[in-house]
């Protein structure tokens, strides 16, 4: 089984529309983040946490919320989804602060019509 | 200017050559870079860590980083079809773990 499992894997929505986008990992990590992948432009740190009751802003935080139900599941939102938010969209954990290595899951393509 | 700058490719080589794959970075307080490696349809999955400047070799890769030029490298030996992925190239400072990505390299080895 999957380490770090992402729910939707595809989803088109339409303009307006509230969406949910959610991570479940079992490698026991405290820290998680969400990146939105667009071609040209890389990964791009949308959120991270790292303890449920720790939650920061990255990059481009707007139009995004997220929420940390449990060490295992992170949660990202787009209250009022637009055409700019589609895109590719990663959930990854790690654990201790000197360990640099992130593992990602396998991704959602979010479609906003 | 990004902070990261990396050719987006495609590069393409035949099976066997010897493959480099490059960033540049503008951010002098990067003390952490990583390798990442993406196959189409997947999350990216590290491959090389350094830390400062110098060498590491796992295996066919070889990591290089020059803090003074502001420049790392990653090195393919005797490359393989399945080889074939984007490379994404990641730093950070110390005391921070936000990581700044390139925006990859795609890769493509022919048999």
């Amino acid at each position: 089984d999957a380490d770090v499992t992402q729910t939707p894997r595809n989803r088109i929505t339409k303009t307006g529309k509230r969406i949910m986008l959610e991570c479940s990992q079992t490698k026991g990590h405290d820290r998680m983040y969400w990146y939105r992948q667009d071609p040209g432009l890389g990964l791009q740190l949308i959120y991270y946490s790292f303890d449920v009751k720790d939650i920061n802003k990255g990059e481009i935080s707007d139009g995004y919320s997220v929420s940390r139900q449990a060490q295992a599941k992170f949660s990202l939102s787009l209250e009022s989804a637009i055409p700019n938010q589609t895109a590719l969209y990663f959930c990854a954990t790690s654990d201790s602060p000197g360990n640099n290595e992130q593992f990602f899951g396998p991704g959602t393509r979010l479609t906003v019509l | 200017q990004k902070e990261v700058e990396q050719d987006p490719g495609p590069l393409s080589v035949p099976e066997g050559a010897i493959v480099s794959l490059n960033c540049t970075y503008s951010n002098s307080a990067f003390q952490y870079f990583m390798w990442y490696r993406q196959y189409s349809r997947k999350g990216p999955e590290l491959l090389m860590y350094t830390y400062s400047s110098g060498n590491k070799e796992d295996g066919r890769f070889t990591a290089q980083v020059d803090k003074s030029s502001k420049y790392i490298s990653l090195f393919i030996r005797d490359s393989q079809p399945s080889d074939s992925a984007t490379y994404l190239c990641a730093m950070r400072g110390s005391g921070t773990y936000k990581y700044i990505f390139g925006t990859g390299t795609r890769l493509k080895v022919l048999a």
